[in-house]
C-alpha cells in the first residue's frame, strides 16, 4: 500500500472554531487531493495540489483553505467550522507507476456541533 | 460540468444473487476506474479500464467499458457477505477531469 496517513482520525468541534486535517505521504508524488464525503454524494473534490505551493480549488471549496509547504504534507484548514462541514474527509494521491489508480488515506471523520 | 450517473443507489439481495452497477455518461471517457469502499473504510481500487468494448474479470467480478466508451458496469456474480459495500466508479473525462459516479451500495439481506 502506498504510504498515506491522515491525522487526526476522529474529530469533534464545535461551530465557529478552526480545524486542520493533515495528509502526510511517503511517496514524494506532486499531486495530492483532499475530498469529503457525505451519503448521496460519493467524493467531492475540495482542494488539490500539484507541488509545493501550488494547489486550486475543486468543485467544493468554499469554506476551506490549503496549504502544501513541503512535498510530504498537505494541510485541509476550515478556518470557522460549520455544521455542514461535518463530514468524512479522505485525502488521496496517485500511484507511483502514473498509471491512474488513487490511493486514499484512512479518512478523518470531523463532526462540527 | 460533466457528470456520471451511477445507478442504483441502493441495491439489496439475497447472499447468492448476482449484483450490476453502472455508470453512465453523455460524453466519451478516456479511462474508467472502479472503487469498492467497506463500511467505515475507504475507496480501494479495483480495475481500470481504457478500451473501447474491453471486458476484465477478477474471480466473481465482470467489468465492462461501453463500445462508444460513455458506460461502464461492474457485475457480481453469487455475491458473498464479503462484496458489502459501496462501489464507485471513476472516469477520466476529454479534459482529463477527474470524476465520480455517486456510488451503488450493495446490501445484503439478512
Amino acid at each position: 500500500d502506498a504510504g498515506i496517513t491522515q491525522s487526526p482520525r476522529h474529530k469533534v468541534t464545535e461551530t465557529g472554531t478552526p480545524v486542520t486535517l493533515r495528509c502526510h505521504q511517503t511517496e514524494n508524488h506532486r499531486y495530492m487531493y483532499w475530498y469529503r464525503q457525505d451519503p448521496g454524494h460519493g467524493l467531492r473534490l475540495i482542494h488539490y495540489s500539484y507541488g509545493v505551493k501550488d494547489t486550486d480549488k475543486g468543485e467544493v471549496s468554499d469554506g476551506y483553505s490549503v496549504s502544501r509547504s513541503k512535498t510530504e504534507d498537505f494541510l485541509l484548514t476550515l478556518e470557522s467550522a460549520t455544521s455542514s462541514q461535518t463530514s468524512v474527509y479522505f485525502c488521496a494521491i496517485p500511484d507511483r507507476a502514473n498509471t491512474g489508480e488513487l490511493f486514499f488515506g484512512e479518512g478523518s471523520r470531523l463532526t462540527v456541533l | 460540468g460533466q457528470q456520471v450517473m451511477q445507478i442504483p443507489q441502493y441495491q439489496h439481495v439475497q447472499e447468492g444473487e448476482d449484483f450490476t452497477t453502472y455508470c453512465n455518461s453523455s460524453t466519451t471517457l478516456s479511462n474508467i476506474q472502479w472503487y469498492k469502499q467497506r463500511p467505515g473504510g475507504h475507496p480501494v481500487f479495483l480495475i481500470q479500464l481504457v478500451k473501447s468494448g474491453e471486458v476484465k474479470k477478477q474471480k466473481r467480478l465482470t467489468f465492462q467499458f461501453g463500445e462508444a466508451k460513455k458506460n461502464s458496469s461492474l457485475h457480481i456474480t453469487a455475491t458473498q457477505t464479503t462484496d458489502v459495500g459501496t462501489y464507485f466508479c471513476l472516469s477520466l473525462d476529454s479534459n482529463y477531469q477527474l470524476i465520480w459516479g455517486a456510488g451503488t451500495k450493495l446490501i445484503i439481506k439478512p
